[in-house]
């Protein structure tokens, strides 16, 4: 199957500074890619679609000036978490659609972010 | 609103037991049905998917039934392992290729040795 990366795995911060999360498809194109925040022992929760060459969709209750997300190419999101604060602190978890037409999408492994 | 409500929240089976893991949904445009299986710190992975033109599906010990007119769709785990120890998530989404996913709540599956 398709591959999907995140990086950092998991990365620690000081309250009030900018996280920059990656995620990228390894070995297929995707103009769609997903972010979601999953709090311990919850359900993943869609936080917004990632679009390239156009603005991400929000949820509803998703700060977009907070979590930023940039969608540079066809292999690279971001999500940058600014002003991060302790209540920040989740499993951040990307995926992407397959390019063959099937509804089966692809998730990165993850990134654990903690905000001291 | 939740439109994907999964039960039981937590389960624990005996190896070689099954394992049954419900779900019902609300919205019939849904036309995909995954289940994925995620371990403690790592992502979701795909373990079966179903569409609503076929009633069962099986891959291995993994076999998905699907209800249609009941809006419900089940997993069940064969000769369960102790590697299958894990979340379950199943989920459901509409339409066109990239379409979002919908997820239930998740079932923390424990086998025993």
């Amino acid at each position: 199957g398709a591959v999907v990366s995140q990086h950092p795995s998991w990365v620690i911060c000081k309250s009030g500074t900018s996280v920059k999360i990656e995620c990228r498809s390894l070995d297929f194109q995707a103009t769609t890619m997903f972010w979601y925040r999953q709090f311990p022992k919850q359900s993943l929760m869609l936080m917004a679609t990632s679009n390239e060459g156009s603005k991400a969709t929000y949820e509803q209750g998703v700060e977009k000036d907070k979590f930023l997300i940039n969608h540079a190419s066809l292999t690279l999101s971001t999500l940058t978490v600014t002003s991060a604060h302790p209540e920040d602190s989740s499993f951040y978890i990307c995926s992407a659609p397959s390019a063959g037409g099937s509804n089966e999408q692809f998730f990165g492994p993850g990134t654990r972010l903690t905000v001291l | 609103q939740q439109q994907v409500k999964q039960s039981p929240q937590s389960l624990i089976v005996q190896k070689g037991g099954i394992s049954i893991i419900n779900c019902a949904y609300e919205n019939t445009a849904f036309d995909y049905f995954p289940w994925y299986q995620q371990f403690p710190g790592k992502g979701p992975a795909l373990l079966i998917a179903i569409r609503p033109d076929v009633s069962e599906k099986k891959e291995g010990r993994f076999t998905i039934s699907f209800n249609k007119s009941a809006k419900q769709f089940s997993l069940h785990i064969m000769d369960s392992q102790p590697g299958d120890s894990a979340t379950y998530f199943c989920a459901a989404s509409m339409g066109t290729s990239g379409s979002r996913l919908t997820f239930g709540e998740g079932t923390q599956l424990t086998v025993n040795p």
